[in-house]
């Protein structure tokens, strides 16, 4: 069974803080990985993905994330949070024909 | 504008009234799905659709149904909701299941009194 495990719903960091959001995974098969961002009263938006190749993914705000099969982790990071940060973001795998989300981080960032 | 649209925003009914969510993307997907997000789980899948025509059940099937008549719409009907029903809904597509990412509706909140 495919699962997603993010630790920490809820999640807070000063103005230029570090951002680590954790996701774990587990899979049968090598799994395609996602991070998305909500905004309130959004849909969800793409960060970035990890099919193939490269370990290190980089994404849009300055987000970044690594995958690390030994570990089934596929964190978030960001060097130094911002304000307009402030959302719930969720880790995701695909596997077979179907998603599979975490049930989410709330990242509250502080002035 | 390449998107997802999703109507209605907000829905409030009662029991057993039978209703319909509708999905429309103009991206030419193949890949259409439905998710329901509730505080503390997260998305769940509730259906998706590999084509027109080809639908499957998610993780929480049960009290929806859903089809693909065509590529570019994917309604989800609730023929007869509950109150366990009330949550935020969205839809996605993508080109692909695998290593193409969703792209998402805006949302429909759905309250069963």
């Amino acid at each position: 069974a495919q699962s997603v495990t993010q630790l920490g719903s809820h999640v807070s960091v000063s103005e230029g803080a570090l951002v680590l959001l954790r996701c774990n995974y587990s899979s049968s098969v090598p799994p395609y990985l996602f991070w998305y961002v909500q905004y309130p009263n959004q849909g969800l938006q793409l960060l970035l993905k990890y099919t193939t190749g490269a370990t290190l993914v980089k994404g849009i705000n300055g987000f970044e994330a690594e995958f690390k099969k030994s570990e089934t982790s596929f964190h978030l990071t960001k060097p130094s949070a911002h304000m307009s940060d402030a959302a719930e973001y969720f880790c995701a795998v695909s596997v077979w024909n179907q998603f599979y989300f975490g049930t989410g981080t709330s990242l509250t960032v502080i002035p | 504008e390449a998107q997802v649209t999703q109507n209605p925003r907000y829905l409030i009914t009662v029991t057993g009234k039978k209703l319909t969510v509708t999905c429309s993307q103009n991206m030419n997907h193949e890949y259409m799905s439905w998710y329901r997000q509730d505080p503390g789980l997260g998305l769940r899948q509730i259906y998706y659709s590999m084509n027109v025509e080809v639908t499957d059940k998610g993780d929480v099937p049960e009290g929806y149904k859903v089809s693909r008549k065509e590529k570019r719409n994917f309604p989800l009907i609730l023929e007869s909701p509950s109150p366990n029903q009330t949550s935020l809904y969205f839809c996605a597509s993508s080109f692909g299941p695998y290593n193409s990412p969703l792209h998402f509706g805006n949302g429909t909140r759905l309250t069963v009194t």
